[in-house]
């Protein structure tokens, strides 16, 4: 199986950056994906990593480093909607996104 | 970006029904959809996948006699709850992948089940 680790809560003021972290151990690591997830609602896709590196859409980025078992997911000039749950999900193999791993997820509160 | 829906939203039934759950992707074919289940403040637990046309696969420990799974189209997934018992309040979530089928996955919006 794969141990995914994320910090339960993490708390920013609005304006600011916030970097969550997420760490896992697994075999055949096939993809990295972050989700955001607001109280009551399903989940919706945020970003993928496969590759070392940074992927960046917007205020949101996503680092991977591979062989470090390390992934970030970086949020600029937070909003007040930006307050959920961020959720880390691994891949591995050669398998659908939907059998992914979920970590515990992060819960971010911003205020103001 | 493609849309998954779920019905009921929400659904309160008493201890020993039967509740079933439908997902729908509404604007591309699924041949494979997700069933999720979450408890509060915890993360997404994979219970099995739909497979169309095919036996769905179960995770271990979740009760494929519990939990009939039927994927009879390419855009509908049911999960009926059978004899439900108040441990089974949850949040049951579908997924379907994109139609690349790798690198991303569209839930649906939920239906959070009541037990009573």
């Amino acid at each position: 199986g794969q141990n995914i680790d994320q910090p339960t809560e993490m708390t920013a003021t609005e304006g600011a950056i916030v970097q969550i972290n997420c760490t896992y151990q697994t075999s055949g690591f096939n993809g990295l994906f972050w989700y955001q997830q607001h109280a009551g609602e399903a989940p919706t896709f945020l970003s993928y990593n496969v590759l070392d590196g940074l992927e960046e859409k917007g205020r949101f980025s996503s680092f991977l480093s591979r062989s470090k078992g390390y992934s970030y997911l970086l949020l600029k000039e937070l909003q007040m909607k930006d307050s959920a749950s961020y959720l880390c999900a691994v891949r591995v193999h050669n398998t659908n996104a939907g059998k992914s791993t979920f970590g515990d997820g992060t819960t971010l509160t911003v205020k103001p | 970006g493609a849309v998954v829906s779920q019905h009921p939203s929400w659904v309160i039934c008493k201890s020993g029904t039967s509740v079933k759950i439908e997902c729908r992707s509404l604007d591309f074919q699924a041949t494979t959809m997700f069933w999720y289940r979450q408890f509060p403040k915890q993360s997404l637990m994979l219970m099995a996948t739909s497979n169309e046309g095919s036996k769905a696969t179960y995770e271990q420990g979740v009760e494929k006699d519990k939990f009939l799974i039927n994927h009879a189209s390419l855009t509908l997934s049911t999960l009926t709850v059978t004899s439900a018992h108040p441990e089974d309040s949850s949040f049951y979530i579908c997924s379907a992948d994109s139609s690349s089928g790798y690198n991303e996955q569209f839930f649906g919006p939920g239906t959070r089940l009541t037990v009573l």
